[in-house]
């Protein structure tokens, strides 16, 4: 069946390193959604990617959809204590009707 | 206001023990699911509905019965719980379909002891 493994589970960083966590599916995506988890917290919608090799950016948060829509990648620069959550992938697949999301990466900064 | 709201926040319950969840959306969406979050943090689909249809039933166990009696509510009914049923059930919305971004409910903390 449909998959999405995201790594690595969880980084440590010091704050103003730079943290980046990578997504692949088993099968082609009709798009890839982004959310973030505070601990404690509820998944928040960060963003959604379409297009094949399609960038994006939110401030320090750059995002990045594979030319074969098979994975996505989110990269930090600059942590901050703020970034400190869960971040997770989630791919839909047209094909099954379904939203798969990966593990997640947890993110730890130290100030 | 909040957008997806469940309730309770935490449940602490005997094994054996029926319980419900409640779960409302004010966003007009036509689209509720819900998600059981595990202690390793994974995120998997129990239930979907759209329109007060059932259009995802994930290989649940039958003690778990999702209702909705409309299309902004949409509650979780667990029978005869058990030890294995402890985790966070997370509430969703989206406007049409799981192609859309999600909305989530802060989350119900279940303890089954």
């Amino acid at each position: 069946g449909q998959q999405v493994m995201q790594i690595p589970q969880y980084q440590h960083v010091q704050e103003g390193e730079d943290f980046t966590t990578y997504c692949n599916s088993s099968t082609t995506l009709s798009n890839i959604q982004w959310y973030k988890q505070r601990p404690g917290g509820h998944p928040v919608f960060l963003i959604q990617l379409v297009k094949s090799g399609e960038v994006k950016k939110q401030k320090r948060l750059t995002f990045q959809f594979g030319e074969a829509k098979k994975n996505s990648s989110l990269h930090i620069t600059a942590t901050q204590t703020t970034d400190v959550g869960t971040y997770f992938c989630a791919g839909f697949s047209g094909n099954t009707g379904k939203l798969i999301f990966g593990q997640g990466t947890t993110l730890q900064v130290k100030p | 206001d909040t957008a997806v709201s469940q309730t309770p926040k935490y449940l602490v319950t005997q094994m054996g023990n029926d319980k419900s969840i409640k779960c409302e959306q004010n966003l007009g969406h036509d689209t509720m699911y819900w998600y059981k979050q595990d202690s390793k943090k994974f995120l998997k689909i129990m239930f979907s509905y759209n329109n007060k249809e059932l259009i995802i039933n994930e290989t649940v166990p039958n003690r778990f019965s999702p209702k909705s009696p409309d299309k902004a509510h949409l509650n979780l009914h667990i029978n005869s719980l058990e030890l294995g049923d402890s985790a966070v059930y997370f509430c969703a919305s989206s406007q049409r379909s799981l192609r859309e971004k999600l909305f989530f409910g802060s989350g119900t903390q279940l303890s089954v002891l």
